[in-house]
């Protein structure tokens, strides 16, 4: 079937730099993305979200682009820092109208902040 | 706010032997609860649907007879992973959406349920 994938398994960044994680979708019916972060042995936690009617939102030190002509999907974190190490996953939903659906989640990247 | 939780949050049983896990939105009622599967280094995979009072739905592939969901109330939802076997270990992860807007609807997580079947 359809996914969600990750152009990057492990990035690598210098503590107070930026870093870009990038993803990319299939599914031309997606119209709702949510960027998450795991950290080891626990859930996934909300970072930000998108939707298809929108190709950009900020929220703290963190932006989601979306750029429907590609199907692709980026998370940017600014001035990172040693607890943003954690790997990323975006998720895609398509939006039936009805009640909430299931996510389908991307391979995720894993962010190390070097210090 | 949109706390879930989940309980236990780690196990080890036998083979053959079933296990329950609870997942709860602490402080907000969810309409649908969501369970997922994770290997390790592995993505989130949707095993299963739960809304309240309502059958589950499962996805393709994961079998209804041995993942029981029960989704009793608005704040609780159970995952019954019956007559486990070693190949079931895993980290089960629940998540829970309010269900007001559609597909377009924030899914907060619980911590996850580490199982090791022995």
């Amino acid at each position: 079937g359809e996914s969600v994938g990750l152009h990057l398994p492990t990035l690598s960044v210098q503590e107070g730099d930026n870093s870009i994680i990038n993803c990319a979708y299939s599914n031309s019916a997606s119209d709702y993305f949510i960027w998450y972060k795991q950290e080891s042995g626990k859930g996934p936690q909300f970072i930000i979200d998108i939707r298809s009617n929108m190709d950009k939102r900020q929220g703290q030190r963190v932006t989601v682009l979306l750029n429907k002509t590609v199907k692709h999907l980026s998370l940017q974190i600014a001035a990172t820092q040693p607890g943003d190490s954690a790997v990323y996953f975006c998720a895609e939903n398509i939006g039936t109208g009805g009640g909430a659906d299931g996510l389908t989640f991307g391979k995720g990247t894993h962010l190390i902040i070097q210090p | 706010g949109a706390v879930v939780s989940q309980h236990p949050s780690r196990v080890i049983c036998k083979s053959g032997t079933s296990v329950k896990i609870e997942c709860r939105s602490l402080d907000f009622q969810a309409t649908t609860m969501f369970w997922y599967r994770q290997f390790p280094k592995q993505s989130l995979m949707l095993m299963a649907t739960s809304n309240e009072g309502s059958k589950a739905t499962y996805e393709q592939g994961v079998e209804k007879d041995k993942f029981l969901i029960n989704h009793a109330s608005l704040t609780l939802s159970t995952l019954t992973v019956t007559s486990a076997h070693p190949e079931d270990s895993s980290f089960y992860i629940c998540s829970a959406s309010r269900g007001t807007s559609g597909g377009q609807e924030t899914q907060y997580f619980g911590p996850g349920t580490r199982l090791l079947v022995l």
